[in-house]
């Protein structure tokens, strides 16, 4: 158990819709990272935020926005949902930008 | 132009068989080198951090080293529960987050 925890585990959708995936990082963790895994594809970066800051930008779609709260917890919103956005998101956290990253279990969407 | 290059994309071995997987990188300024573990539909699991060329560190039947252009994972005896794969990442020059290469899907029969 990473201490990265992610809610929901398994989430299936219309297109069209929205959802918000959420991610409580590892106690005393400030960075939370966002990434997407598809079938066919690696690990892409999504977007980072240290203590509530937005500090980096991955290959996010515009659909897509995030936030990290004053608790440190982090959502992830998707929305207008495609086929094509069916795919494992992760979140992690680390103590600082540029340490190791540790990473939930991931939220499986299917957008049907 | 990737960052990062895994090689080989997938590798079957007999258990027992020891082999080792690579990581190559194209840019300068390397901050860190990272190895995890991802089963399949699980998050990768953090294994080794290496910052320095020469580094080694070992971890059961796994060792990574660091060169200045590549690092190796190296697997000793593996078992079929080393199945996995195995991605590297990489932290360059004033990034803020992790690279990360395509993986290795290790398959080690019994």
């Amino acid at each position: 158990d990473s201490g990265v925890t992610q809610t929901p585990k398994h989430l299936i959708t219309a297109t069209g819709q929205r959802v918000t995936l959420r991610c409580s990082p590892r106690s005393g963790d400030l960075s939370v990272y966002w990434y997407q895994q598809s079938l066919d594809q690696g690990l892409q970066f999504l977007i980072q935020y240290y203590n509530g800051e937005e500090r980096a930008k991955g290959n996010i779609l515009e659909r897509f926005s995030a936030q990290q709260f004053p608790d440190l917890h982090s959502e992830l919103n998707l929305s207008s949902l495609e086929l094509g956005d069916s795919a494992l998101y992760f979140c992690a956290s680390s103590v600082q930008e540029g340490n190791t990253i540790y990473f939930g279990e991931g939220s499986w969407l299917t957008v049907v | 132009e990737d960052q990062v290059t895994q090689s080989p994309e997938a590798l079957r071995l007999q258990e027992g068989e020891s082999s080792s997987l690579n990581c190559s990188y194209t840019v300068s300024g390397l901050r860190g080198l990272f190895w995890y573990r991802q089963d399949p539909g699980k998050g990768p699991e953090f294994l080794f951090t290496l910052y320095s060329a020469g580094e080694e560190k070992e971890k059961e039947r796994l060792k990574a080293t660091l060169t200045k252009k590549e690092s190796f994972l190296h697997i000793t005896a593996p078992k079929p529960e080393d199945s996995a794969t195995y991605l590297c990442a990489v932290l360059l020059g004033s990034a803020r987050q992790l690279t990360f290469g395509s993986g290795t899907q290790l398959t080690v029969l019994p």
